[in-house]
């Protein structure tokens, strides 16, 4: 089956304490971003990948880190996570047509991040 | 350059129709759909591309006028399974040698029996 997992699925920490969230897509895509969702806010991009070992800032990056070692795996990184970045975490890939990423963007099932 | 959506929430009896506009202050390359259901995951609906190019939904449709920057979203005869919050993606250009995809901050539809 197609698909986008996230791990895990809900998490609560304390502030400072480093912490990741994997993404893994099986569909071959070549990109992949991740987004956080506040309430009244939408999606807002936080970072982005188009391949393997090229990333780049989305619109809120601070306090956040990525990396894409490989094709199907792009975790988030949170080094010293704070109160401010509680929140619904998605993962989301599509594939790259005609040299555009924007195509039918599909998500992991979010992972709700809470730091105390 | 967030997008602007219209209304922010809406109620719907079953058979109604609705209309959710989107509407961006920078040109747009293409204006993106998605559904999302309480608890899951944004769900693709359609695309919308400059020239007129519509990829997507059997039973929803959805206009892109390029000149006002702007997109509606059509669901007619809404069915319950329509409940959900419906958010635009805008794909616009930041300058460099790749676009951005923006997206609102959400249209909540309700349809009751």
């Amino acid at each position: 089956e197609a698909q986008v997992t996230q791990n895990p699925r809900y998490l609560i920490t304390v502030t400072g304490k480093k912490l990741t969230v994997t993404c893994s897509q099986n569909m071959n895509h070549e990109y992949m971003s991740w987004y956080r969702q506040d309430p009244g806010l939408g999606l807002r991009q936080i970072y982005y990948s188009m391949n393997v070992e090229v990333t780049d800032k989305g619109d809120v990056p601070e306090g956040y880190k990525v990396s894409r070692k490989e094709k199907r795996n792009f975790p988030l990184i949170l080094e010293s996570p704070s109160p401010n970045q509680t929140s619904l975490y998605f993962c989301a890939s599509s594939s790259i047509l005609s040299g555009s990423p924007y195509n039918e963007q599909f998500f992991g099932p979010g992972t709700r991040l809470t730091v105390l | 350059q967030q997008p602007v959506q219209s209304p922010q929430a809406v109620i719907l009896r079953e058979g109604e129709d609705a209309v959710i506009n989107c509407s961006s202050s920078k040109a747009l390359y293409s204006v993106h759909w998605y559904r999302q259901k309480h608890g899951e995951a944004p769900v693709f609906l359609m695309i919308l591309l400059k020239g007129g190019e519509q990829k997507g939904h059997e039973k929803i449709s959805a206009s892109f006028n390029e000149k006002k920057q702007q997109s509606s979203l059509y669901l007619t005869a809404s069915q319950l399974s329509y409940s959900g919050t419906y958010f635009c993606g805008t794909e616009i250009s930041y300058g460099g040698a790749t676009n951005k995809l923006i997206f609102g901050t959400g249209t909540l539809l309700a349809v009751q029996p």
